[in-house]
């Protein structure tokens, strides 16, 4: 099971958002994050907990190994205001946290 | 550019069936493990069901477990869901989506999403 807090997150421009996801039992380092905005498919930011996808600006980081992972905006945008889903993919089934809503303060 | 098009989704009553295709294009899709991922409109993320690349293996969510079948047609880069048995649960947005080229993986690519209702 993996759970996310805070289920939302009140932050205004340009400050910082912290995001937690915690695995009830190891998934190594076998975790990625996604931002999804209103009538969209989810989007890729981070895989192997800390790796940056492709075009993900640098502001987006992921840190943690084991059970306890984060993500990290530094300096939010406007565009960033959205959903955020942990997912893990150590074993089967896939499966990803109930999300963090990120909003403007 | 990488593309993932579904199509079919639509209401259906309880009990009854539906089929969704994910239409592909802009990479080698016969190399590419492939999931379905279901959307409660609001709601969460749950993975349904993943087909490896040459449509050898299949694996299910046990929600969905003996009511839906995927399925890849590799000559025509398209993926498949049929669904049987639907239940009001099963109510939601499907995304197909891409993984890697074996194993558990991230999903880096995703469909726009086919919206699925069951209700009488």
């Amino acid at each position: 099971v993996m759970t996310q807090s805070p289920a939302t997150l009140s932050v205004s421009p340009g400050e910082r958002a912290t995001l937690s996801c915690r695995a009830s039992q190891s998934v190594r380092s076998n975790l990625a994050w996604y931002q999804q905005k209103a009538g969209q498919a989810p989007r890729l930011l981070i895989y192997g907990a800390s790796t940056r996808a492709t075009g993900i600006p640098a502001r987006f980081s992921g840190s943690g190994s084991g059970t306890e992972f984060t993500l990290t905006i530094t300096s939010l945008q406007s565009e960033d205001f959205a959903v955020y889903f942990c997912q893990q993919y150590n074993n089967w089934p896939l499966t990803f946290g109930g999300g963090t809503r990120v909003e403007v303060k | 550019e990488v593309e993932l098009v579904e199509s079919g989704g639509g209401l259906v009553q309880p009990g009854g069936s539906l089929s969704l295709s994910c239409e592909t294009s802009g990479f080698p899709f016969s190399s590419y493990w492939m999931h379905w991922v279901r959307q409660v409109p609001g709601r969460g993320l749950v993975w349904v069901s993943r087909i490896n690349s040459d449509g050898s293996t299949t694996f299910y969510a046990d929600s969905v477990k003996g009511r839906i079948t995927i399925s890849r047609d590799n000559a025509k880069n398209t993926l498949y869901l049929q669904m049987n048995s639907l239940r009001v649960e099963d109510t939601g947005v499907y995304f197909c989506a891409r993984g890697r080229l074996v194993g558990p993986s991230w999903l880096d690519y995703w469909g726009q999403g086919a919206l699925v209702t069951v209700s009488s």
